[in-house]
């Protein structure tokens, strides 16, 4: 079966600590996401990437780096720098062949649950 | 104010009962996604349209244009439905998420 895989679902680190999320898709998506998720918040964009070896900053990308080798695997770290780093984080994918792609779904992973200490 | 709002916020309804949660939003999209978060944090999608009216089961979604608005009804609501359903309009390589609207089917 076709998905999204991210791993670990819970992750525990001390603060100051960087920290590497996994992103795994077989659907042979061009497009893959990072997502943050806060409580009463709506889902806020990080990082995106639309093909390989490129990524665009989000709108909360400070303290975060992606990158993005191969087209199936997006991971993000979360670095020392991020002032605050607990969260839910969503890994995301889309098709983005062609201009009436821009209507595709977005596929979700299950996320990871982040706590630094 | 955000790009996209959901009502209500919160909703709690008997089994059976009909329900309707609403979204609206400010900016020129070209499709408008209804998503289902379920209590584990996984995220399904729903529905995903541009324009008019999908069926799918029990669930049917509704977009005005011209308004700005769409909204998504449950017919004849069971627990299993409970859940967060999140509208979602895209607009280029951008998505605009709505807060949730956190949905509790009571037996």
């Amino acid at each position: 079966d076709g998905g999204i895989t991210q791993s670990p679902k819970y992750l525990f680190r001390k603060e100051g600590q960087n920290v590497t999320l996994s992103c795994e898709q077989n659907l042979n998506h061009d497009a893959m996401y990072w997502y943050r998720q806060d409580p009463g918040q709506g889902l806020r964009l990080i990082y995106y990437s639309q093909i390989v070896n490129d990524f665009q900053k989000g709108d909360i990308a400070e303290g975060y780096s992606v990158s993005r080798e191969k087209k199936e695997s997006f991971p993000l770290t979360v670095t020392s720098a991020q002032k605050n780093p607990t969260a839910f984080y969503l890994c995301a994918s889309s098709m983005e062949r062609t201009s009436s792609s821009y209507n595709s779904p977005l596929h979700f992973g299950n996320g990871t649950r982040l706590t630094v200490t | 104010k955000n790009e996209v709002e959901q009502s209500p916020q919160n909703l709690t309804a008997q089994e059976g009962e009909f329900i309707t949660i609403n979204c609206s939003y400010s900016v020129g999209i070209s499709a408008l996604h209804w998503l289902q978060q379920h209590p584990g944090g996984g995220i399904v999608s729903l529905f995903m349209l541009s324009s008019g009216k999908k069926k799918h089961g029990r669930l049917i979604a509704t977009i005005n244009i011209q308004e700005k608005h769409s909204s998504l009804h449950i017919t004849a609501s069971h627990p299993r439905d409970s859940a967060v359903y999140i509208c979602a309009g895209r607009s280029g390589n951008q998505f605009y998420f709505g807060t949730g609207t956190s949905l509790t089917v009571i037996p």
